[in-house]
């Protein structure tokens, strides 16, 4: 039982470049989100879904994209890469809307400098 | 606007010192507090509150919820230098499955 996968591990991008964080459950979780963290900031939620083919905004989803097109995958696309997106992001998952030991479970996170 | 505060934003002591530390919130319709800990990768779940005056305790570790006063607090007994982490707070408000977090704390603990 894997839990959450997210690739890559680690990225530099370049200004104005593009890419996807890929993120994949194999929990049959409806509930999926992506954090970004900042130093000091704790998690802030970008965008989240609550079953395949429904997303909704977070508290800071610009310049930001994903889609939930099977209920495993939920990918976070970054259009037009610029330095304030430098962060750690991490993917989640959960069953109940949050709660529980086992209600949300994060993946290892991917660390993205954008230079 | 919901929000969750923690504080200290951060603290170092030694081995052996007990620590508290604190989580303040407004969240429309709570529904639970967690605490989670995180060294260098992903935040890993330690407590789970939902209703107030109840500890919930694990080895060194307790925390505990007041919802008259929205707060919590996490207690770290005979601190250890394994115990130097961020230590998060989120608040689940109801009919949602967003966590809302705080800042965050960050312990060191020294030898």
């Amino acid at each position: 039982n894997a839990g959450v996968t997210q690739t890559p591990k680690f990225r530099i991008l370049k200004i104005g470049q593009s890419m996807t964080l890929q993120c994949t459950q194999d929990m049959n979780h409806n509930y999926m989100y992506w954090y970004r963290q900042d130093p000091g900031m704790g998690l802030k939620l970008i965008y989240y879904s609550v079953g395949a083919g429904i997303t909704d905004k977070g508290e800071v989803p610009n310049g930001y994209n994903v889609s939930r097109s099977t209920t495993e995958d939920f990918p976070l696309r970054l259009e037009l890469a610029a330095p304030s997106q430098t962060s750690v992001y991490f993917c989640a998952s959960s069953y109940l809307k949050g709660q529980g030991a086992d209600g949300y479970t994060f993946g290892s996170g991917t660390r993205l400098t954008v230079v | 606007e919901d929000k969750v505060v923690q504080s200290p934003l951060s603290l170092v002591v030694h081995e052996g010192d007990t620590v508290t530390l604190n989580c303040s919130y407004e969240v429309t319709n709570f529904r639970s507090l967690l605490w989670y800990k995180q060294e260098k990768k992903a935040p890993t779940f330690l407590f789970m509150l939902t209703s107030s005056g109840i500890e919930k305790k694990s080895g060194r570790l307790s925390s505990i919820l007041d919802k008259k006063e929205l707060f919590s607090i996490l207690n770290i007994t005979a601190t250890q230098t394994g115990d130097s982490a961020i230590y998060l707070c989120a608040v689940a408000p109801s009919n949602t499955g967003k966590l809302i977090f705080g800042q965050g704390t960050t312990l060191q603990v020294k030898p």
